[in-house]
């Protein structure tokens, strides 16, 4: 059973281009959530899907992120007119269906906005 | 609003020391969940130990020992005779259910733990 993957790893940007991110969650796990952590500070929440359905939004996420879920597999996560405040790790996890409530975290990507 | 506080920012002991992580959570759900995650130099979170607020029963699993006291919402964290190996960035997690029974976790800012030689 592999876990999470992301791809890239790392990510530098000029200001102003648009990136994208994908995550892989482990496979059967219905639930997947984004995460962006800066330096020195805990993981934040961004979105979460069950499924392809998007169903929770952080205040975090603003118009220029957009995220999906397609076919309730793999996710995207796309920045547009990144900013240098944007620069941080990403984290994709995902949790199965059933009570157990632990996500399983992959290992993110880490952005760079220049 | 649901809140975690991990006070200590960086600890650091001599290999073979007893180490304690302290952190203390706010919630007005009384139904939530606890977690501690381990971030190591490679940064993937690992998941250690999940706790429900109706179980307060204290947990071991080899050099690791959780206490939960939902009198005072703390959920601490114990290494016996730390290694070099547990150097890392801890974290303490508070979930809340979300929309279609996902949970949204909340997390401290992190404890740096370093175990020297």
């Amino acid at each position: 059973d592999t876990g999470v993957s992301q791809d890239p790893r790392h990510k530098i940007t000029k200001r102003g281009q648009n990136v994208t991110f994908r995550c892989d969650p482990i496979s059967e796990h219905n639930r997947l959530y984004w995460y962006r952590q800066t330096l020195g500070q805990g993981p934040e929440f961004l979105t979460y899907f069950q499924n392809e359905a998007q169903l929770e939004k952080s205040r975090l996420l603003s118009d220029r992120f957009s995220a999906e879920r397609p076919k309730g597999s793999f996710s995207t996560l796309e920045i547009q007119r990144t900013e240098q405040g944007d620069s941080a790790m990403y984290l994709c996890a995902s949790r199965g269906p059933g009570g157990g409530n632990e996500q399983f975290f992959g290992p993110g990507t880490r952005l760079t906005v220049l | 609003a649901q809140k975690v506080t991990q006070a200590q920012t960086e600890i650091s002991v001599v290999e073979k020391e007893d180490v304690t992580l302290d952190c203390v959570y706010e919630t007005r759900d009384t139904t939530y969940y606890l977690f501690w995650y381990k971030q190591p130099p490679s940064g993937e979170l690992v998941f250690l130990i999940r706790r429900n607020s109706f179980d307060e029963q204290n947990e071991i699993s080899g050099r690791y020992s959780w206490n939960f006291q939902k009198s005072t919402s703390s959920f601490n964290f114990t290494i016996t005779a730390s290694q070099v190996v547990d150097s890392a960035v801890y974290f303490c997690a508070l979930t809340i259910v979300l929309t279609g029974g996902g949970n949204k976790l909340t997390f401290g800012t992190g404890t740096q733990l370093k175990v020297e030689l």
